[in-house]
């Protein structure tokens, strides 16, 4: 059974551009969350996916989206980068709502 | 507003003290409770949910209605106990998560 992995681990972008993370979801598991840590805040919600459809949404604008494919890996795509985006970004799989949520390692982005 | 409080950032001990990492939640409705870790270069994980009642390396953390509080506990603190901890909360039957600002725990010799 493999853990949630995530890619880039880390990456450097401009202000203005456009940025996809990616998500492999643990085995078995249908749902994925999305969570921005920033430098000594804890994870904040973005959203999620459940079978391929977003199933709630934190308090992030519209330039923040995503897509979940039919094997239940996720993307997370981010227009018009702004300083205050980077962060750690988190990727969590779970079996359904209201399971244990299982962690990838993050994604440190730099926007600059 | 749904919010988690952990009013410390940092907390050290000795090893073999108690330890005590304070949570306060504000929620309307009956939240699940959690407390998350994370060690020096590993992922966020869990270590225990309050429906759970589990005592997970020593630790245990009893929910307070009353007190809107779910504060960790540990009777002998070791090193290996050293980590950041995370308390956060979610709706009944849901997995979206609202965390609170993390302690970091350092367990000295």
């Amino acid at each position: 059974e493999t853990g949630v992995t995530q890619s880039p681990t880390h990456l450097i972008k401009t202000r203005g551009q456009q940025v996809t993370l990616r998500c492999s979801s643990q085995s078995g598991h249908n749902t994925v969350s999305w969570y921005q840590q920033a430098l000594g805040q804890g994870p904040q919600f973005i959203f999620q996916y459940y079978r391929e459809e977003e199933n709630g949404r934190g308090n992030f604008p519209p330039r923040f989206s995503g897509l979940q494919f039919p094997n239940y890996s996720s993307e997370l795509n981010v227009n018009a980068l702004e300083l205050d985006d980077s962060a750690l970004y988190l990727c969590a799989s779970s079996l359904a709502q209201d399971s244990e949520a299982f962690f990838g390692q993050g994604t440190r982005l730099t926007v600059v | 507003a749904q919010r988690v409080t952990q009013p410390e950032k940092l907390l050290s001990v000795f090893k073999g003290a108690p330890v005590e990492l304070k949570c306060n939640y504000s929620y309307s409705g009956s939240p699940e409770l959690f407390w998350y870790v994370q060690y020096s270069r590993q992922r966020l994980q869990l270590l225990l949910r309050h429906i759970s009642r589990e005592s997970i390396k020593g630790f245990t953390a009893d929910l307070n209605k009353g007190e809107t509080s779910f504060h960790l506990k540990k009777p002998f603190a070791q090193e290996e106990d050293s980590a950041m901890y995370y308390c956060a909360l979610s709706s009944y039957n849901t997995d979206k998560l609202i965390f609170g600002t993390g302690t970091r725990l350092q367990v000295f010799p």
